[in-house]
């Protein structure tokens, strides 16, 4: 069963608008969201995290938001640059491990 | 610093037989955990070793096992080799009771079997 659900394997966006990445769960015992980037080759690095007792983390052009209710979590990436283009990765921790979701590849068009 | 490194990259061996994949962790991180990533399924949390001692297991089948040595480098192994262990092995390292956040992962090595 998984755990976390990516639903969109993939997200096509133009440069310089906002990019939206959603990640459900089912789990009510994770109480701590991340998401990571994964570019070729190399191993997925950690992008933004959000507690359980928060419901939104900015971080530059990055932010998370959390809504607990609904066991959703998606990631707004404003504006898209073309660097951006990677896989996305939602995890959510709890009970001492890391469950991550099938991931997203976005691609940012110039 | 040195990044969290993983030998080697690239393996290719065919059913029944077994591998053993390397990590070196980061400089100071005592944490080294596994993942394996295959497509549709994400990243599979298969275990956790720190000083030496498994700490916590993921859902996976005994041909899967680990070790950590004292110098804290690790390693894993799958015996019996099936066609759908191929994947991108991953690991990662901390300071035990970070958070994980502060978890770097390795590149990876890509395992095919045939």
């Amino acid at each position: 069963d998984q755990q976390v659900k990516q639903n969109s394997p993939s997200l096509s966006v133009q440069e310089g608008r906002i990019s939206i990445l959603n990640c459900d769960y089912t789990n009510s015992m994770f109480d701590y969201f991340l998401w990571y980037k994964k570019y070729p080759a190399e191993g997925p690095t950690f992008l933004i995290s959000i507690s359980s007792i928060k419901d939104k983390n900015e971080d530059g052009r990055f932010t998370v938001f959390l809504n607990k209710s609904a066991k959703h979590l998606s990631l707004h990436i404003v504006p898209s640059q073309p660097g951006d283009s990677a896989v996305y990765f939602c995890a959510a921790y709890g009970g001492n491990k890391l469950v991550f979701g099938a991931g997203t590849i976005l691609r940012v068009k110039s | 610093k040195a990044g969290v490194t993983q030998t080697p990259r690239y393996l290719i061996k065919t059913r029944g037989q077994q591998v053993t994949l390397s990590c070196s962790p980061i400089s100071g991180h005592r944490s080294v955990s596994w993942y394996q990533q295959t497509p549709g399924q994400g990243l599979q949390f298969l275990f956790e070793y720190f000083s030496e001692t498994q700490r916590n297991k993921g859902n996976f089948p005994g041909r899967f096992s680990g070790r950590q040595f004292s110098n804290s480098r690790s390693e894993m192994n799958v015996s019996t080799l099936e066609l759908g262990d191929s994947a991108l092995y991953l690991c990662a390292s901390r300071q035990y009771g970070q958070g994980m956040d502060e978890q770097f992962f390795g590149p990876g090595t890509r395992l095919t079997v045939l």
